[in-house]
């Protein structure tokens, strides 16, 4: 079984660009979670998506956004960007709604010039 | 709010030793606490997870314990080798959704 994937590996933008980061969960999974990895925050919850539907959201500013399509697939979005955005963008899927095991993707590393 | 603290944050061992890395959190009120390992610029690898009604978890040479009246969660690694040398990170789960809290991290090496 294929594990989570995450797409684009690396990613080089510049402040004030938005960007969007793709995340595909397991096959049968249904949340899929988003995190964020810096040195000096360490690793930070986003928001977790079930069902298509926003069931959690860490204490980001609005400019990070996400959503779930019906696949189960889930995007997530960071718009004007700023230095501090760069970071490890992780994402997590479970199988089910409930708190179990979560596997991660591989991550997307966004470097904001 | 949970708080997650792991504590060293670094550890050097030789080869062959048996460890122990600690985390602590704050809110006992958990769901499950997972331990998860991180090689450099990788993403998270599941080691263990500890359901809330649970006292351990093995996993090979890897044991987890977890006492939630104290807050805290132990990984015992047994006859480590240079392979394990990685971040080992715990994560706590509050709630019935999948918000995993982080602690930072223990940067493990062993060395041959």
């Amino acid at each position: 079984k294929a594990g989570v994937t995450q797409t684009p590996r690396y990613l080089i933008k510049t402040r004030g660009q938005q960007v969007t980061l793709s995340c595909s969960p397991i096959s049968g999974h249904r949340s899929v979670s988003w995190y964020q990895q810096t040195p000096g925050q360490g690793l930070q919850f986003l928001f977790e998506y079930f069902s298509e539907t926003q069931r959690n959201k860490g204490n980001f500013p609005g400019r990070f956004s996400g959503r779930q399509f019906s696949n189960s697939r889930s995007e997530m979005n960071v718009s004007t960007l700023e230095l501090g955005d760069s970071a490890l963008y992780l994402c997590a899927s479970t199988r089910a709604g409930g708190p179990e095991t979560q596997y991660f993707g591989p991550g997307t590393r966004l470097l904001v010039l | 709010k949970q708080e997650v603290t792991q504590i060293p944050a670094a550890l050097s061992v030789p080869e062959g030793e048996n460890l122990v890395l600690n985390c602590s959190f704050t809110d006992s009120a958990i769901y499950n606490l997972q331990w998860f390992r991180q090689d450099p610029g990788k993403g998270l690898t599941s080691l263990l997870l500890i359901q809330s009604s649970q006292r351990e978890q093995t996993s090979g040479r890897l044991n987890a314990s977890l006492d939630k009246s104290s807050g805290r969660s132990t990984l015992y690694i047994a006859a480590s080798q240079p392979g394990d040398s990685a971040t080992y990170l715990c994560a706590a789960i509050n709630n019935a959704g999948n918000m995993l809290t982080f602690g930072g991290g223990t940067r493990l090496m062993v060395k041959p």
